[in-house]
């Protein structure tokens, strides 16, 4: 179980839209449409802020998007506030009730 | 709402086992089913352990059957248990619930997280 590819930084400035990718393999996947992502500022608990690939829970901005297709998940944030700064994690469930969690990407606006 | 506090030794010498507990409150654990996931220092994520309300148990084949996760639904808290313990157990350790449905097998709620180093 590797984990999923993520690029390590993104930026943005403020308004603008960033998108990060999350990259695996058809077995790190599956055939599920299980991906979700996580908001983590320093020093902090991880934030589930999409599950099911595109699903936000209730009260999580509807700045947050998210998109599969293939082996590579991608989190959308546009109008990029400065309090979006911080790191976001890609997860995905493998299947036999195991998960496997990208590497991880930071986040800043400019 | 359910909230989860995790609980511990911060510090572990190696090669001795590592122990803690989730306790969750505001919610009956027998609801859900749990996981455990940590971080080391600087670097990503990583699940290591999951447990179902029905008792069943996965673990991440990386840690080699050094984990056990366990249930007491008398204390309303669940339990991490790694052996052999070496300065790369080093981490943040998170208790999470993993979502019903929905979401499904996303992880809704999160500890505040105890670190654990591994030293002598």
């Amino acid at each position: 179980q590797s984990a999923l590819t993520q690029p390590a930084s993104v930026s943005g400035s403020p308004g603008q839209s960033i998108t990060i990718s999350c990259t695996g393999t058809s077995s790190d996947f599956g055939s599920y449409n299980l991906v979700s992502w996580y908001q983590q500022y320093s020093g902090k608990a991880p934030k589930l802020i999409i599950y099911e690939v595109n699903k936000r829970p209730s009260g999580v901005s509807n700045r947050f998007s998210g998109s599969k297709s293939g082996n590579t998940a991608s989190l959308t944030i546009s109008g990029l506030q400065a309090e979006d700064e911080a790191d976001y994690y890609c997860c995905s469930y493998a299947g036999s009730i195991t998960w496997v969690f990208g590497g991880g990407t930071k986040l800043t606006v400019l | 709402q359910v909230q989860l506090q995790e609980s511990g030794p911060g510090l572990v010498k190696p090669p001795e086992t590592l122990s803690l507990t989730c306790t969750v409150s505001g919610g009956s654990i027998s609801n859900y089913d749990w996981s455990w996931i940590r971080q080391p220092p600087g670097k990503g994520l990583a699940w290591i352990a999951y447990i179902s309300h029905s008792g069943s148990t996965k673990y991440n084949p990386s840690l080699k059957s050094r984990a056990t996760i366990s249930v007491d639904t008398s204390k309303n808290h669940f339990s991490l248990t790694l052996n052999s313990v070496t300065a790369a157990d080093t981490a943040m350790y998170y208790c999470v619930r993993v979502g019903g449905s929905p979401p499904v097998h996303a992880f809704d709620i999160w500890g505040q997280g105890t670190m654990v180093t591994v030293s002598a």
